[in-house]
């Protein structure tokens, strides 16, 4: 079975800094797709970034990027130039490519906060 | 575009109560998948429906839940009777077919006294 494991439960970073969330994962399929969400506080969840694992180059979204290392089963998200409304929850999942596999497989979650 | 909509937003109630859940997803998006967080640990998958019919149950903990989509736009998920360890955040995702993106609510905070 896939796993997804977020080690920080909880992060900080200074306003303007850069900040580094974890995401390990076990999986025994080749093809698979990769996400970071980030949920506010009683707010909508939404999709950071996306990875799709036989893709070597990694994502980048404005000062979101990823550094995907599939042979380690490694995705971590780097936030560049954080900002104040970067503190949310964040959770990294996972999504097998098979066809009929659409469950995605979460991990515990990393409460980032933002010091102004 | 209306996002995924999921009413209420928090419920208390009490053991032995019944309480039913609502999503609304995306217009046009024919996947409908539930997720449910347990404080402090990982997000997990109860169910998915494609259109009305359920295309995967094997998350759902126990026959005290009853997941529904007629017609197949919104669904419910009630939980009856509720117990204590039903407390959680419950959320609604959506996607359209073919795609791998799934769309989130803001969620319903259960609480179980």
């Amino acid at each position: 079975a896939q796993t997804v494991t977020q080690s920080q439960p909880e992060m900080s970073v200074q306003e303007a800094e850069t900040v580094t969330l974890s995401c390990t994962y076990d999986t025994s399929e080749s093809d698979y797709y990769l996400f970071w969400y980030k949920q506010p506080p009683s707010r909508q969840m939404i999709l950071v970034i996306r990875q799709e694992a036989y893709k070597q180059q990694n994502a980048t979204e404005n000062r979101f990027s990823v550094n995907f290392q599939k042979a380690a089963k490694s995705f971590s998200l780097k936030i560049s130039d954080s900002q104040l409304g970067d503190a949310a929850m964040y959770f990294c999942a996972y999504r097998g490519a098979t066809s009929g596999t659409y469950k995605y497989i979460f991990g515990t979650g990393t409460r980032l906060k933002v010091l102004a | 575009e209306a996002g995924v909509t999921q009413f209420p937003s928090h419920s208390v109630i009490e053991k032995g109560q019944t309480v039913t859940l609502r999503c609304d997803p995306i217009s046009g998006h024919d996947n409908l998948y539930w997720y449910r967080r347990v404080m402090g640990k990982e997000i997990k998958f109860l169910l998915h429906f494609v259109k009305e019919s359920k295309q995967d149950e094997s998350g759902m903990p126990n026959n005290r839940f009853l997941a529904e989509r007629t017609g197949g736009t919104y669904s419910t998920l009630k939980v009856q009777p509720a117990e204590l360890e039903d407390s959680g955040v419950y959320f609604c995702a959506s996607s359209q077919v073919g795609k791998n993106i799934q769309y989130f609510g803001a969620g319903t905070r259960l609480s179980v006294l």
